[in-house]
């Protein structure tokens, strides 16, 4: 079974612009998460998807957006990027239902974003 | 809130030497816990998961962590370490109920470096 995939793996944007993530989750999960990765922050959730459906979300500007398509697959997008938007961005999924229990979570290798 | 607490950012050990690398966790029920491995420039691996049962859980790669409610840790283990286990390590701590459903909270790491 193929893993998590995330295009592009490495991005270099300007400060202002906007860029778009993709990832591809595990054959059969419906729940795809993002986290952004720096230094000085670590890991911290940005947001999860299930069946299209925002379901939870971390404390991030609304400059952050995600969205969902109906076979899974999810989109990140960064508005009016700013520097220290440069980060790793994973995106993981797993198979945990809307009935509950924090399943797994499989991850992708993430998307190297540096902004200048 | 759930917060995951890695005492340890560098931990040095020679090959064939054991390993513990130590994890506290705050939550207020029982939480679902993980430990996860990153290489250099590489996604998240799952090394081991505890949902429930037996508090001694055994994952990939020889490692094995131990649940102790009372100490709210979550220690991972190894007996004999291989050079290629450096890498760094993440505890994490996932929540069953409520708006923290399917988001993990995860501690800010341990680099493990190994010595020939």
């Amino acid at each position: 079974k193929a893993g998590v995939t995330q295009t592009p793996r490495y991005l270099i944007k300007t400060r202002g612009q906007q860029v778009t993530l993709s990832c591809s989750p595990i054959s059969g999960h419906r729940s795809v998460s993002w986290y952004q990765q720096t230094p000085g922050q670590g890991l911290q959730f940005l947001f999860e998807y299930f069946s299209e459906t925002q379901r939870n979300k971390g404390n991030f500007p609304g400059r952050f957006s995600g969205r969902q398509f109906s076979n899974s697959r999810s989109e990140m997008n960064v508005s009016t990027l700013e520097l220290g938007d440069s980060a790793l961005y994973l995106c993981a999924s797993s198979s945990v239902s809307l009935a509950g229990g924090s399943g797994e979570q499989y991850f992708g290798p993430g998307t190297r974003l540096t902004v200048t | 809130a759930q917060s995951v607490t890695q005492p340890d950012i560098h931990i040095t050990v020679s090959e064939g030497a054991s390993l513990e690398l130590r994890c506290n966790y705050s939550y207020g029920a029982t939480p679902y816990l993980f430990w996860y491995v990153q290489s250099p420039g590489q996604g998240l691996q799952l090394l081991l998961k505890y949902f429930s049962g037996d508090t001694l859980v055994q994952g990939i790669k020889g490692f094995e962590a131990e649940f102790k409610r009372s100490q709210s840790s979550f220690n991972l283990r190894k007996p004999s370490v291989h050079w290629s286990d450096a890498a760094e390590y993440f505890c994490a701590v996932g929540a069953d109920r409520g708006s923290t459903l399917g988001r993990l909270y995860f501690g800010r790491g341990t680099q493990l470096t190994v010595w020939p």
